[in-house]
Formats: structure tokens, sequence, C-alpha cells
């Protein structure tokens, strides 16, 4: 079993509808979780960055995560044609040396159609 | 503005020869790492490190090779061994423990 699993999709959605993200987990000294997006040919970018269990909301994305289960997601309200990315899931340990460095998921690639 | 600078952005290697992919950082950022990223693999850590002229291999090392001779530079050597390189390369920086990383804007190499 892989540390991180990600549905690489590709999802496809139109304009206005809500997208839910999702990544599972098996390490369960993780504890900063977070959420990259990746436009085509661009190095990700952080979106959004939660400590342990529990909700965070940034204008029209939300990201939670629930511990218990080991899985975590990212919602996206509104989503706009914008939004059409490669969105990979990421997360870490407390720990020192190699086992602080993050563990990526494989992305799932987003379409915001019009 | 800080920042993680890749270079080139598009890069293309003869078979047999041996091509470095720069990276600079002005983040002051103690960490460097080197991940390849090929369609449907995600990212593939390759070398990463956490003080200057000190790095450890990551996951698939094999081929490449690296230097940490000042902080705020990392390049990364794609030697002939490496059999399959054409890929997207990225490199990001962080401090350790703290956040996440802050990626370059990546480099594709490609083998003519």
């Amino acid at each position: 079993q892989k540390e991180v699993e990600q549905d690489p999709g590709p999802l496809s959605v139109p304009e206005g509808a809500i997208v839910s993200l999702n990544c599972t987990y098996s390490n369960s000294a993780f504890q900063y979780f977070m959420w990259y997006r990746q436009y085509s040919r661009k190095g990700p970018e952080l979106l959004m960055y939660t400590y342990s269990s529990g909700n965070k909301e940034d204008g029209r994305f939300t990201a939670q995560v629930d511990k218990s289960s080991k899985y975590i997601s990212l919602f996206i309200r509104d989503s706009q044609p914008s939004d059409s990315a490669t969105y990979l899931c990421a997360m870490r340990t407390n720990y020192g040396g190699s086992q602080g460095n993050l563990i990526f998921g494989k992305g799932t690639k987003l379409s915001v159609k019009p | 503005d800080g920042g993680i600078t890749q270079s080139p952005k598009y890069l293309f290697r003869k078979e047999g020869q041996n091509v470095t992919l720069s990276c600079e950082q002005n983040l002051n950022h103690d960490a460097m790492y080197w991940y390849r990223q090929d369609p449907g693999q995600g990212l593939r850590l390759i070398y990463y490190s956490q003080i200057v002229n000190d790095f450890q291999k990551g996951d698939i090392a094999e081929g490449y090779s690296v230097s940490r001779e000042k902080k705020e530079s990392f390049p990364l050597t794609v030697t002939s061994a490496q059999k399959n390189p054409t890929a997207f390369y990225l490199c990001a920086s962080s401090i350790p423990r703290d956040y996440g990383y802050t990626f370059g804007s990546g480099t594709r190499l490609t083998v003519v």
C-alpha cells in the first residue's frame, strides 16, 4: 500500500459546480497536510495548508482533514475554468531528517468546462 | 521578490551527454530538493539537501548527481547513465519542518 493515494482522474465538471478532491493515507504520524495546484508546464504552488484535524477555508476553497479515517479533502465552490489544473495533496510528519520530507499524491487532473 | 529560479526552461540532450540543470533560490531556505515528474507518475524525489555541503539520495537517484556548495544553489546533473532522462524536472526549497515547499517553474529535458 502506498503511503498516499490519490485518484488521478481526469475529473471534468461544468462551471459553477462544487468539486471534491480527496486523498487517503496510511501513516498515522502525518501531522501537516497540504494541497498544491499545478498548471500545465508550471511548478506546483501551495494552495492550502492544514495542521492536524479540522477544516480550513480560504475563499472558494475548503480543506478538510479527518485523521481518524486518514482522509483529506479539498472542496472548490463555484468552480471556474481558471481552476482547471492538476491538484496534488501532500503531507508530512513532524520528524526531522528524511522522515520529515513531504509525501505527495500523484495528483488529480481537473477540467472545468465553461 | 523571493523565489526559486530554474534554468533553462527547455533543454535538449544528445545520447551519451551529461547536462546540468540550474536551481537558485533567494528565500534563505536551508533545504532544497529535486523531483522528476512524468505523466501518471506524480513527483518522484531524486536528491535532497538539508544543509550546505550535504545531500542525500531520494527514491530515483541512479543516473543523477548533485552538489550543494552554496546555500542558494543546488544544481542537478543528468548523466549519460540515466537511460530515460526525458521528463519535467522540478526544484523546490523549504525551511525544514516548516510549512510546505516552494517550487521553481521547472525544466523540460528532452533527449534528441
